[in-house]
């Protein structure tokens, strides 16, 4: 089976940094991926690692290490519109995608 | 470019009631498809996936059913509805096992 783990929540103020962490254990790997979901609305996908290291775009960056089952997404210089809920969704073996329950987002003024 | 709908955007159906919510995809080929369900604060769970015109996985059992009789239209369908039946419908396409973009959902309320 597939287990990913993340925190439920998170606070941090306007122009900011954040660190969203993410493990999981899966049977197989075939690539990490982050989304963003606003309130009410669908997700929308922001990044996809399947290698080691960081991948870089614009404000958000996501690191992934493998041999540890963990996963970062990092967002920089925080805005309002940044307030959301941010899943972690894993490709095991069978290729389909476990979601994590996400992590609700605040920032502050 | 891409675009995937999804219809109706909100229903409220009475308990025992039949459904038929319907996704279709323009811009793309035999995309693979899927069918989540999302309760209040939770995650997304996979309901039904699709890698072909008539090829349905389920994920988890349960009183719905899934259909693809087009390659671009997928549906998902039941008998009769249960509370639990509630929730956040959402479908989404890839390119193979690629990222997967979403509709933008179906808000259910089984009352």
């Amino acid at each position: 089976g597939q287990n990913i783990d993340q925190p439920t929540e998170m606070t941090a103020t306007e122009g900011a940094i954040v660190q969203i962490n993410c493990t999981y254990q899966t049977s197989g790997f075939n690539g990490l991926f982050w989304y963003q979901q606003h309130a009410g609305e669908a997700p929308t996908f922001l990044s996809y690692n399947v290698l080691d290291g960081l991948e870089e775009k614009g404000r958000f960056s996501s690191f992934l290490s493998r041999s540890k089952g963990y996963s970062y997404l990092l967002l920089k210089e925080l805005q309002m519109k940044d307030s959301a809920s941010y899943l972690c969704a894993v490709s095991g073996s069978a290729r389909q995608l476990t979601f994590g329950s996400g992590t609700q987002l605040t920032v502050l003024p | 470019s891409q675009t995937i709908h999804q219809w109706p955007a909100t229903l409220v159906q009475p308990v025992g009631s039949p459904l038929s919510l319907e996704c279709t995809v323009e811009g793309t080929s035999n995309p693979n498809l899927y069918w989540y369900r999302q309760a209040a604060g939770r995650g997304l769970q996979l309901l039904f996936y699709s890698v072909g015109i008539g090829q349905i996985s389920s994920e988890v059992p349960q009183n719905l059913s899934a259909s693809r009789p087009q390659d671009r239209q997928f549906i998902l369908s039941s008998k009769k509805l249960l509370l639990s039946d509630s929730g956040f419908y959402l479908c989404a396409w890839s390119v193979k096992w690629d990222e997967q973009y979403f509709g933008p959902g179906t808000r259910l309320t089984v009352t």
